[in-house]
């Protein structure tokens, strides 16, 4: 059962440009929604998260946008450069009990120079 | 502050081994999860283990088993090996339960099931 269905698979942005990646949820129980970003040979990094209590969250380049009632999220990657290049996945998961994650299938992001 | 390491890097088996892959949590962090990932795919959850203790599985059988020791590491055992168990195998720690405290990711193993 795929609980979190993350779009698109792949995507090309030119050096500059603005990527957008999104995921919708089914749980209505999550209550923690973080992206990650992963290099070939490296394990997931956690860049940014938010919780469902505010619509928008920014840090630096990255932005989600949380819509509650559609159930869906989304990362905004500002300015994208070649170096943001790498596969980025989005997450759900219920701080309460066992916090575990529930991941997306991924999204392969090629910033072109 | 050491980030969360594993080993082996890399490994190959063949079908029917068994395999222990080893994970040295963050300094400071009591809580370690156990994840695979599948090639294309993103990680699934298999269990986690707070104060050597499991406190949580995901749907995996239980030829996956692990432990945590006193001095908060853990290991991902997997028995009767299949062809299907070729992934990468993550170990992410945290602080503790608390809403708070991020899950840091090590860099995975490799295995490879022949």
């Amino acid at each position: 059962q795929q609980q979190v269905k993350q779009s698109p698979q792949s995507l090309i942005v030119q050096k500059g440009g603005i990527s957008i990646i999104n995921c919708a949820y089914e749980n209505t129980a999550f209550d923690y929604f973080p992206w990650y970003q992963q290099f070939p040979g490296k394990g997931p990094a956690l860049l940014i998260a938010i919780r469902p209590d505010v619509s928008e969250k920014k840090e630096g380049r990255f932005t989600i946008s949380f819509n509650k009632s559609a159930k869906q999220f989304s990362l905004h990657i500002m300015d994208s450069q070649p170096g943001d290049s790498a596969t980025y996945f989005c997450a759900a998961m219920k701080m309460a009990g066992r916090r575990a994650l529930t991941f997306g299938s991924g999204t392969r992001l090629q910033v072109q120079p | 502050e050491t980030g969360v390491t594993q080993s082996p890097t890399h490994l190959i088996k063949t079908r029917g081994q068994q395999v222990t892959l080893r994970c040295s949590s963050q300094s400071g962090h009591n809580t370690v999860s156990w994840y695979q990932q599948a090639l294309g795919q993103g990680p699934q959850f298999i269990f986690q283990y707070y104060r050597e203790e499991e406190n949580g599985r995901g749907n995996f059988p239980p030829r996956f088993s692990g432990l945590q020791f006193p001095n908060y590491s853990s290991e991902l055992n997997v028995n009767a090996l299949e062809l299907d168990d070729s992934a990468l195998y993550l170990c992410a720690s945290s602080r503790d339960r608390s809403s708070n405290s991020p899950l840091h990711f090590g860099n995975g193993t490799r295995l490879t099931v022949t």
